[in-house]
């Protein structure tokens, strides 16, 4: 079945420092969808990016992420990261063979950053 | 719009006692997703249902877990003769048919004594 491979545990960083979380996937269908998401403590999961389109970088709210394909990565980065970053981040595919389909998670990324 | 709604949002219950969670998905959405979370395993779906339809519960317990949607807006897991293992947070998400995003509820967070 697929699966998700994520930076392990805990990163932590300083205030101002680039973030770059690491994702990799594996699976068998040629056109998965590739998620961020970002829980921030006691709340529930919420998007931050996403992406289907191979080699094509997509930014939201100062992350950016680029599908790799060709080395089935989907890395999450950041070029200074603030104290509000602080949270859990999962990377989490679809593997596109339904128009909307269940999710495959990552087991989480914490990135704690700070002062 | 008031986003995903679950209830209860706590939940203890002794081992052997049933538990029923619910979830209110957003109006409009037409697919609705169950998730377990736990410090050990992350994020693990479980079920999830297209226009009430169960479409895949490849990562229901089989024993134990069931899930229903009986209209178009709520939708019911029940887990019968809890155990400790099953404490988790469990998490309800929606989304539009043809819409690639999830939008997740609160949680229901369950304790098995």
């Amino acid at each position: 079945g697929d699966s998700v491979t994520q930076t392990e545990g805990l990163v932590t960083l300083t205030e101002g420092l680039p973030v770059m979380l690491n994702c990799t996937y594996q699976t068998i269908y040629s056109n998965p969808f590739l998620f961020w998401y970002v829980q921030h403590l006691n709340e529930s999961p919420r998007l931050l990016l996403k992406s289907f389109t191979d080699n094509k970088r997509t930014e939201h709210q100062g992350f950016h992420a680029t599908l790799h394909k060709s080395s089935s990565s989907f890395h999450l980065q950041k070029s200074s990261a603030q104290l509000s970053d602080s949270a859990l981040y999962y990377c989490a595919l679809s593997d596109g063979t339904q128009v909307v389909g269940q999710l495959t998670f990552g087991r989480g990324t914490r990135l704690q950053v700070y002062a | 719009n008031a986003g995903v709604i679950q209830t209860p949002r706590h939940k203890v219950t002794g081992k052997g006692q049933e538990a029923t969670l619910w979830c209110e998905p957003i109006s409009g959405h037409s697919a609705v997703f169950w998730y377990r979370q736990t410090i050990v395993q992350g994020l693990e779906f479980l079920t999830y249902f297209r226009n009430q339809a169960p479409i895949d519960d490849s990562g229901m317990p089989k024993e134990r877990f069931s899930a229903q949607m009986p209209n178009q807006s709520h939708s019911t897991l029940k887990i019968q003769s809890t155990q400790p293992q099953d404490s988790a947070v469990y998490l309800c998400a929606s989304s539009h048919w043809g819409g690639d995003t999830q939008y997740f509820g609160p949680g229901t967070r369950l304790l098995v004594l």
